[in-house]
């Protein structure tokens, strides 16, 4: 049971777009900013999105983020076969002055 | 290049207390632009936010609700590395559990993880 509420999976072919949405409340993601992560198998959580949009160095631009109101939205073009993996949304709680997650989305490309 | 080494056991008793140390290279502990924090993921839980400790102009914490009760992160300026105590653990404390750099852009984001930290609570 996440602050944040993810897709529990989605799916796409090769070289097809997906869209992953992450949704909240007034108290995180209505008044702060989203960041986006992704989880290969064994591996740490990287960062692929910071301030609902901003690419880290290195992250290409097939990676996209937006956000509206109190849910936020992570794009992925041109999907690879290495782009499989578990995706997590994070964002600040104010009252609850904490990091909050989401469950994350697992992304199957077929 | 900034990097975190974790290090620390990988079984502890149930009613103990978990103990885990992060060491920071090509960063400081009493950065006045960073937060050193610790999460941990398991299968039923997900990421769990459990807490951090920054610098700013004097040492503050936050923690997470479902741990304040039990958590400790301590910075250590003479090592440049940070630690997690959390007590009384339960089966339910058994996680992956990872330190992280924290960035405000002005946006929180988890820039540099460890390596991650295999945690077992059994008797």
């Amino acid at each position: 049971q996440s602050v944040l509420t993810q897709p529990p999976s989605v799916s796409a072919a090769p070289g097809q777009k997906v869209t992953i949405s992450c949704s909240g409340s007034s108290s995180n993601i209505g008044k702060n900013y989203v960041s986006w992560y992704q989880q290969l198998p064994g591996r740490a959580p990287k960062p692929l999105i910071y301030d609902n949009n901003k690419r880290p160095s290195g992250i290409p631009d097939r990676f996209s983020g937006s956000k509206s109101g109190t849910s936020a939205t992570l794009g992925i073009t041109g999907l690879q076969t290495g782009d499989e993996a578990d995706y997590y949304c994070g964002t600040w709680h104010s009252s609850l002055r904490a990091v909050v997650f989401g469950g994350g989305t697992k992304l199957t490309v077929l | 290049q900034v990097q975190l080494q974790q290090s620390g056991p990988g079984l502890v008793k149930p009613s103990q207390t978990l103990s885990l140390t992060c060491v920071i290279s090509g960063d400081s502990v009493s950065s006045n632009s960073a937060a050193w924090n610790w999460i941990r993921q398991s299968p039923s839980r997900g990421l769990e936010w459990l807490g951090r400790t920054y610098y700013r102009s004097k040492w503050s914490n936050d923690y997470g609700v479902s741990v304040k009760s039990r958590i400790t992160i301590n910075p250590d300026t003479s090592k440049n590395q940070f630690s997690l105590q959390l007590n009384s653990v339960t089966p339910e404390d058994t996680a992956v559990y990872y330190c992280a750099r924290s960035l405000e852009n002005p946006g929180v984001l988890l820039d540099i993880w460890g390596q991650g930290t295999m945690v077992t609570v059994s008797s």
